[in-house]
């Protein structure tokens, strides 16, 4: 079975512009969550996504947005862009929207905004 | 969630145990402890979680002390392919599902 899928893998944006960052998440799973990951920090929570509602936000400004679709795929959209938005974009995946569900992550999309 | 306390770094000689250590003074008693790594440019992925007692699966084992105020995640026999940043993390089984990293150990298995 594929595992987590996100696309692009790589991604440059300059400063002002918008950028969307997509996730597909395991078949059968229905929660996706959106992490950042700045160079030499450990990931920090953005949104979780169930069955196309939001579920939690972290302590992001409302430039960023997120949305699930009716097959559970997932877009993370971040608006103005700034040079500290760049930085390794996670998207996790489970069956369910508390803890005692395994998250899964995919391989990331990498934004350098310039 | 309760916070953690992890080494910045460690080094491990390849084919040998690695240990790697997590505190959580002031961990809840309805609280896991959860490992993740994170191999370079990869997701994290998990390793293993427990409450207060030991637990072992294909990847590692873990150890809960009694106070479960820390806990020792342990590699039996670590190869290149461990080399990667180990997360604790301490969490509730009944919130939300969103994972609280801190900065982790950098795992570095030397051949």
């Amino acid at each position: 079975d594929a595992g987590v899928t996100q696309s692009p893998t790589h991604l440059i944006k300059t400063r002002g512009q918008q950028v969307t960052l997509r996730c597909s998440p395991i078949s059968g799973h229905k929660s996706v969550s959106w992490y950042q990951q700045v160079l030499g920090q450990g990931p920090q929570f953005i949104f979780q996504y169930y069955e196309k509602e939001e579920r939690g936000r972290g302590n992001f400004p409302d430039r960023f947005s997120a949305r699930q679709f009716p097959n559970y795929s997932s877009e993370l959209n971040v608006n103005a862009l700034l040079l500290g938005d760049s930085a390794l974009y996670l998207c996790a995946s489970s069956l369910g929207p508390v803890s005692s569900y395994e998250q899964y992550f995919g391989p990331g999309t990498r934004l350098t905004v310039t | 969630d309760a916070k953690t306390t992890q080494p910045t770094s460690m080094d491990c000689a390849e084919g040998r145990a690695a240990n790697l250590p997590c505190n959580h003074s002031t961990i809840s008693g309805n609280e896991y402890v959860y490992w993740y790594r994170q191999i370079h440019s990869q997701g994290p992925q998990y390793i293993i979680h427990g409450l207060k007692n030991n637990e072992t699966n294909e990847m590692a084992s873990l150890i809960i002390t009694e106070d479960r105020k820390s806990s020792t995640l342990i590699l039996p026999h670590a190869t290149l392919r461990d080399t990667a940043v180990y997360y604790c993390i301490v969490r509730v089984r009944t919130g939300a599902n969103n994972l609280f990293f801190g900065t982790g150990t950098r795992l570095t298995v030397i051949p």
